[in-house]
């Protein structure tokens, strides 16, 4: 069981729209449509933003938004704010009632 | 509105066994469909699924630890806990608990554990 990689860092300007991607295998991304996405600040727990690939829970914004291909996921936020300056971890199931997640990405917001 | 707490030493010595409870309030560890889980995370990097205990009681753990982490569950006090077996400063990390189903949807605050001699 590996990590799934996603790239360590991505920036973008207030009002862009930035996307990070996270690869895994056909033992996890891409063999089950359970992967999600999760929003971490400095000092704090990780936060939910996107689960069963693409879905939101309530309460999080429509800026962002997931998707999969193949073995890869997507995470992508529209409309920059400082807000969402955090590190952002995917995590998929990966059979057997086990997890993995992503080894983080750090978003900068410029 | 669930509410998960862990608790335990934040301090454990090399080759001793790292004992963490998490209690759970605003809904029932025996509730149908869910897992109750452990995840950590090293200072500075990244999250790690450690293990997870079903609702039925049956228990899953990474491979990489398997052979040093035992989850249990304690339905009375709706509380369950962790325990990781000859720990090194490799595990010094925060621990968190938490709810899932196929996704971690809600998270204890976590709780910083050093492992120091």
């Amino acid at each position: 069981q590996s990590a799934l990689t996603q790239p360590a860092s991505v920036s973008g300007s207030p009002g862009q729209s930035i996307t990070i991607s996270c690869t895994g295998t056909s033992s996890d991304v891409g063999g089950y449509n359970y992967v999600s996405w999760y929003q971490q600040h400095p000092g704090k727990a990780p936060k939910l933003m996107i689960y069963d690939v693409s879905k939101r829970p309530s309460g999080v914004s429509n800026r962002f938004s997931g998707s999969k291909s193949g073995n890869t996921a997507s995470l992508t936020i529209s409309g920059l704010q400082a807000e969402d300056e955090a590190d952002y971890y995917c995590c998929s199931y990966a059979g057997s009632s086990t997890w993995v997640f992503g080894g983080g990405t750090k978003l900068t917001v410029l | 509105q669930l509410q998960l707490q862990e608790s335990g030493p934040g301090l454990v010595k090399p080759s001793e066994t790292l004992s963490l409870t998490c209690s759970v309030s605003g809904g029932s560890i025996s509730a149908s469909g869910y897992y109750w889980g452990w995840i950590r995370q090293p200072p500075g990097k990244g999250l790690e699924w450690i293990g997870s205990i079903f609702y039925s009681g049956s228990t899953y753990y990474n491979p990489s630890l398997k052979s040093r982490v035992t989850i249990s569950a304690d339905t009375s006090e709706n509380q369950f806990s962790l325990n990781l077996s000859s720990v090194t400063a490799a595990d010094t990390a925060v621990y968190y608990c938490a709810r899932l189903t196929n996704y971690f949807q809600d998270w204890g605050q976590g709780t910083l554990v050093t492992v120091f001699s």
